[in-house]
């Protein structure tokens, strides 16, 4: 069956501490992963996606097939880090499950000054 | 926000009462979706379109209905809404699968008395 799991429904870090989101996945192939991020008042928004390799806002993700785990990682947390952070997958991009994505529960990150 | 709204924004309604939101976009996206979004669970998906007429079941679809006649607006509907439905729900576009982000409106906050 196809599920993103996020063991911690609440991080809090001190400001410029490294930050560790957990993600772990299962699915019978290979998924595209994401990020996404809700801060108070917004809308859900895409923070990275596993296919682009990039970092976003100091935040990186490492994909390790052995281990099915995207776990987000950033260096230093800024209290401006604080938001909801969910780990998501959808099927490869040629697959009919690509129009679906499934989300984890979400861990809610806050960042002590 | 790729020009996604949704109405109503806030709605209370009671036990047994139909009930349809709205999701409205401009940006000729050809995906769209409904999500609900409760603790502990994260985002669910209750129903998604692929085109006009075209529509398909998510995880949660029980008790919820969709309809999608032009490309722009994705409505939901709950038939007879039950205390169980009551939650947050999100409207999601997509222009097309891969690596197409997924854009989402504001949110609705459904309460069924």
């Amino acid at each position: 069956a196809q599920r993103v799991t996020q063991p911690e429904k609440l991080l809090s870090v001190f400001k410029g501490a490294p930050v560790e989101l957990k993600c772990n996945y299962s699915y019978s192939g290979s998924p595209e992963l994401f990020w996404y991020v809700q801060y108070s008042r917004q809308r859900l928004q895409l923070l990275l996606r596993h296919i682009s390799r990039e970092s976003i806002k100091g935040f990186t993700a490492d994909l390790n097939k052995g281990e099915t785990s995207f776990h987000l990682k950033k260096p230093f947390a800024q209290e401006e880090d604080s938001a909801m952070y969910y780990c998501a997958l959808s099927g490869p991009p040629t697959s009919e499950s690509a129009s679906k994505i499934i989300f984890g529960s979400g861990t809610r990150l806050s960042i002590r000054p | 926000d790729a020009g996604i709204t949704q109405s109503p924004r806030h709605k209370v309604t009671e036990t047994g009462t139909p009930v349809t939101l709205r999701c409205h976009q401009t940006e000729n996206h050809r995906y769209m979706y409904w999500y609900r979004q409760d603790p502990g669970h994260g985002l669910r998906l209750i129903h998604y379109s692929y085109g006009v007429k075209d529509t398909d079941k998510g995880e949660v679809s029980d008790g919820y209905s969709v309809s999608r006649s032009k490309t722009e607006d994705f409505l939901l509907t709950l038939e007879s809404a039950t205390s169980s439905q009551t939650s947050v729900y999100f409207c999601a576009a997509q222009q097309g699968l891969g690596t197409d982000t997924q854009y989402f409106g504001p949110g609705t906050r459904l309460t069924v008395l």
